[in-house]
């Protein structure tokens, strides 16, 4: 069955770097794309990235372009979300999604969440 | 970016009762549009996509309709399993905007 697992979560202090891993198993990762999604503690949700099933094309919600960097390793069926200089705002539960193109199709399959807490 | 707008944000309905949830975007879609319900403490399910089309698994007293800027998500009959919040998310750029989201709750 398919599977997405997040992970590296934590406390950071603002300014700081983390790295969210995001391990799938069950289905043929390289035929997906990967997005990452975020959702504030009792706010909606906020689309925060997506990379293609191919690695080539990779696209950013505003507010994250130039701090965040979705990749991807396809021998480990393994999506990442590196963050940097981290701000109060990114205090989130971040989600990885699979959907089977960049755009134009929907997110069929996400994980748990990973907590993500920006403070000093 | 294409911006949605859910209404209403919140909804008090009863069992067996019809529900609709409307979204809005601020330029045309087509049908690239998708609804997910969230329960408190777990990751959104997909409910619809292309507007209309029902997610594998899906009841059908959930139902989609729309096209271009203005789509609705029908509850048919409200079951108690469906007290939850419902998102429409834009598919049409890679811009993957959501909707700010509808709570429903227990009447």
């Amino acid at each position: 069955q398919v599977q997405l697992v997040e992970s590296g979560g934590g406390v950071v202090q603002p300014g700081r770097s983390l790295r969210l891993s995001c391990a799938a198993s069950g289905f043929i990762f390289s035929n997906y794309a990967m997005h990452w999604v975020r959702q504030a503690p009792g706010k909606g949700l906020e689309w925060v990235a997506v990379i293609s099933y191919d690695g080539s094309n990779k696209y950013y919600t505003d507010s994250v372009k130039g701090r965040f960097t979705i990749s991807r390793d396809t021998p480990k069926s393994t999506v990442y979300l590196q963050m940097n200089s981290l701000r109060a705002e990114d205090t989130a539960v971040y989600y990885c999604a699979r959907s089977r193109a960049a755009a134009g199709t929907p997110t069929d399959y996400w994980g748990q969440g990973t907590l993500v807490t920006v403070s000093s | 970016d294409i911006q949605l707008t859910q209404s209403p944000s919140f909804l008090s309905a009863s069992v067996g009762d019809r529900v609709t949830i409307t979204c809005r975007a601020s330029q045309g879609i087509s049908s690239y549009l998708a609804w997910y319900q969230q329960k408190p403490g777990k990751a959104p399910n997909l409910l619809i996509y292309a507007a209309s089309t029902l997610q594998s698994g899906v009841p059908s007293r959930f139902s989609g309709s729309g096209s271009g800027t203005e789509f609705t998500l029908t509850i048919s009959s409200l079951q108690p399993e469906d007290f939850a919040t419902y998102y429409c998310q834009q598919l049409n750029s890679y811009s993957l905007t959501f909707g700010g989201g509808t709570k429903v709750e227990i009447k």
